[in-house]
């Protein structure tokens, strides 16, 4: 089976500084990549996703990952931190067998902007 | 507003009852997804039903069950509660075969059992 592995269960960034959170999968060929974003009190809402062609993948509130196969890696970064992206970031990969589709998770990273 | 409504949000309870956590999903998804969070086990899968039918089971303990109804809403059972059951409880549905999307997430209901 698929699985994810999130290093660094927190991070903490200065506001205006870069935003890093690594993901690394295992397999060798990885149909899909997500990476989803949990605010405080909150589910889950898709920050970006990975299917097939280009590499860098653009989310939504300025995030952005790159899907690299040499290094098996998905990271998630964004060029500027802001306070509202504090929040906890969750990578995520589809497990599919028997016809069902099931998303396995990291352990999530908690990301910390400090002003 | 992700379209996925979990009721009720709060659930506080004692040790040894049985309470009903209910899920209605995206308008036109046909599966359903149970997922437990807590803090040591983090996002664990618990079980996906699709059209009415269980389709997967993750790691759900026997204590619990789930149906999904005719209209697609589902309930997740939860019975004999322990103290270790205290956690966050979503539901996530998914419109299509094809996992090109991800799933939409409900906004969870947190139970604790006291």
């Amino acid at each position: 089976a698929q699985s994810v592995t999130q290093l660094g269960s927190h991070v903490s960034v200065s506001e205006g500084a870069l935003v890093l959170l690594r993901c690394n999968y295992s397999s060798s060929v990885p149909p899909y990549l997500f990476w989803y974003v949990q605010y405080p009190n909150q589910g889950l809402q898709l920050l970006l996703k990975y299917t097939t062609g280009a590499t860098l993948v653009k989310g939504i509130n300025g995030f952005e990952a790159e899907f690299k196969k040499s290094e098996t890696s998905f990271h998630l970064t964004k060029p500027s931190a802001h306070m509202s992206d504090a929040a906890e970031y969750f990578c995520a990969v589809p497990y599919s067998g028997a016809g069902s589709y099931q998303l396995t998770f990291g352990k999530g990273t908690k990301l910390s902007v400090i002003p | 507003d992700s379209g996925v409504t979990q009721t009720p949000k709060h659930l506080i309870t004692a040790t040894g009852q049985r309470v009903t956590l209910r899920c209605s999903p995206r308008s036109g998804d046909l599966s359903v997804y149970w997922y437990q969070q807590s803090l040591d086990q983090g996002l664990q899968f618990l079980i996906q039903y699709y059209n009415g039918e269980e389709r997967a089971k993750g790691n759900i303990l026997e204590r619990f069950s789930a149906q999904q109804f005719p209209d697609l809403h589902s309930e997740l059972n939860l019975s004999s509660l322990e103290l270790g059951d205290s956690a966050l409880y979503f539901c996530a549905s998914w419109g299509g075969t094809v996992p090109n999307y991800g799933y939409t997430f409900g906004s969870g209901t947190r139970l604790t059992v006291v």
